[in-house]
């Protein structure tokens, strides 16, 4: 597609629940990011994919959260047991090969409540 | 890790005005400098990078200058215009690790008209 394309835009689900964001990246690009954005702040970097391969999940919080890119292009970032401090726009983005500048999708809004 | 700071958090000018927002980073060992452009609702978008073998990188009405001794960066925007009116973030990179950004706070830029 044109851009990165993330759905849905928003989710709202209750706490423990389990949830799943999907990234469609640009066709072609290798490298796909997960970055969390909370209200105020800068993306925060949770895992870097290239090709199907997880090269750096050192973003992730803890095991509640996990990300699978399985035929490297979309990818899943799953999140288990939800709590409210997990609420934030969950931003996807892709680059051709990881060197150069990403492209960024509009996120998706997780509400936990 | 890599530390990015960003000043100011609000910087309100005239139409036609310049704006400068300043960035210092940490790890001496990074070396790629992107600016980020978000607007309400959307996921950040490039506007402009520098690497760390150059000083300074123009592109019509915005630049960014370097100071790799310092550990500073800075974007300029001149004759600013209302559609300039969003939150910039700096970001840094570092070599030889993997593709993550490290982002700073972001700077909410008012253009008033």
């Amino acid at each position: 597609g044109a851009g990165v394309s993330q759905t849905p835009s928003n989710k709202v689900t209750e706490k423990g629940k389990y949830v799943e964001l999907r990234c469609d990246p640009i066709s072609g690009h290798t490298a796909l990011y997960w970055y969390r954005q909370s209200l105020g702040q800068g993306p925060e970097f949770l895992i870097y994919f290239q090709g199907t391969g997880a090269a750096d999940d050192s973003g992730l919080p803890n095991d509640r959260f996990f990300a699978v890119r399985p035929e490297g292009s979309v990818s899943t970032l799953k999140i288990q047991r939800t709590e409210r401090g997990d609420s934030a726009v969950y931003l996807c983005a892709s680059s051709v090969d990881g060197s150069l500048g990403y492209t960024f999708g509009s996120g998706t809004r997780l509400t936990v409540v | 890790g890599e530390n990015v700071e960003q000043h100011p958090s609000t910087l309100s000018v005239q139409e036609g005005d310049s704006a400068v927002i300043k960035c210092t980073y940490s790890d001496s060992a990074s070396n790629y400098f992107p600016w980020y452009k978000q607007e309400l609702g959307k996921g950040p978008q490039l506007i402009i990078d520098i690497r760390s073998n150059v000083g300074e990188k123009k592109d019509q009405r915005i630049a960014v200058t370097l100071n790799k001794t310092a550990k500073h960066f800075s974007l300029h925007i001149t004759e600013t215009q209302p559609e300039d009116s969003a939150v910039y973030f700096c970001a840094a990179r570092r070599q030889g690790g993997s593709e993550k950004l490290v982002f700073g706070k972001g700077t909410k830029l008012t253009v008033n008209p």
